[in-house]
């Protein structure tokens, strides 16, 4: 079956800009989550979502970033005032609960010239 | 800082031989971990879990060894093939009290030579 997909694949931006990227998890699961992998590094996480609520953001880094899910299936990461650091690849992932195994997708990499 | 490490940022085989990739951990509330195998320009796919009331898992060519006193979990691979290519990354998850987030070390990036 269909895995957990992302668009866009590459987003580039300024300096500044808004920016959406999109996670269509896998068919039925519940559980969905957001992920930033810098060059070089692992994963580090961002926000968890059960169902349409988050139930996890400790991980974003500042309210600049913001995450929705408001049907309980595919979610949008919204980042305002991109700065250079922001930079990175934006992975996705399911599971058909919490606590089982997440599945990732093949990530957006964002650069902000 | 970091609660999941690895021990080796390069580990390079021969194809055939056996891969062993280790990593330490430090989070001693951490009861569940697993590994993930990253190709180039692909996000991270899911190799083998392994939970805290378990010391040994095996799977299809892969096995995960969990040592809880040391704080040490280790995949080992199979008869490496030119596929198995790729960083490794484990990670560890606090199971319960609603953090349900990953947490990933730095990876290993396993070289096959023919």
């Amino acid at each position: 079956g269909a895995g957990v997909s992302q668009t866009p694949s590459n987003k580039v931006t300024e300096k500044g800009k808004y920016v959406e990227l999109r996670c269509d998890p896998i068919s039925g699961h519940t559980a969905l989550y957001w992920y930033r992998q810098s060059l070089g590094q692992g994963p580090e996480f961002l926000i968890y979502f059960q169902g349409t609520g988050a139930a996890d953001d400790s991980g974003l880094p500042n309210d600049r970033f913001f995450a929705v899910r408001p049907e309980g299936s595919v979610s949008t990461l919204k980042i305002q005032r991109t700065e250079r650091g922001d930079s990175a690849v934006y992975l996705c992932a399911s599971s058909l609960f919490p606590q089982q195994t997440q599945y990732f997708g093949p990530g957006t990499r964002l650069t902000v010239l | 800082g970091e609660s999941v490490g690895l021990h080796l940022p390069t580990l390079s085989v021969q194809e055939g031989d056996n891969s062993i990739i280790n990593c330490a951990y430090s989070n001693s509330a951490s009861d569940y971990f697993i590994w993930y195998k990253q190709e180039s320009g692909k996000g991270p796919q899911f190799i083998i879990d392994i939970r805290s009331n378990m010391d040994k898992r095996q799977g299809q060519r892969v096995t995960v060894l969990l040592n809880k006193t040391v704080k040490h979990l280790s995949l080992q691979i199979a008869a490496t093939q030119p596929g198995d290519s790729a960083v490794y990354f484990c990670a560890e998850r606090r199971i319960g009290g609603g953090a349900d987030g990953l947490t990933f070390g730095k990876g290993t990036h396993l070289i096959i030579q023919p």
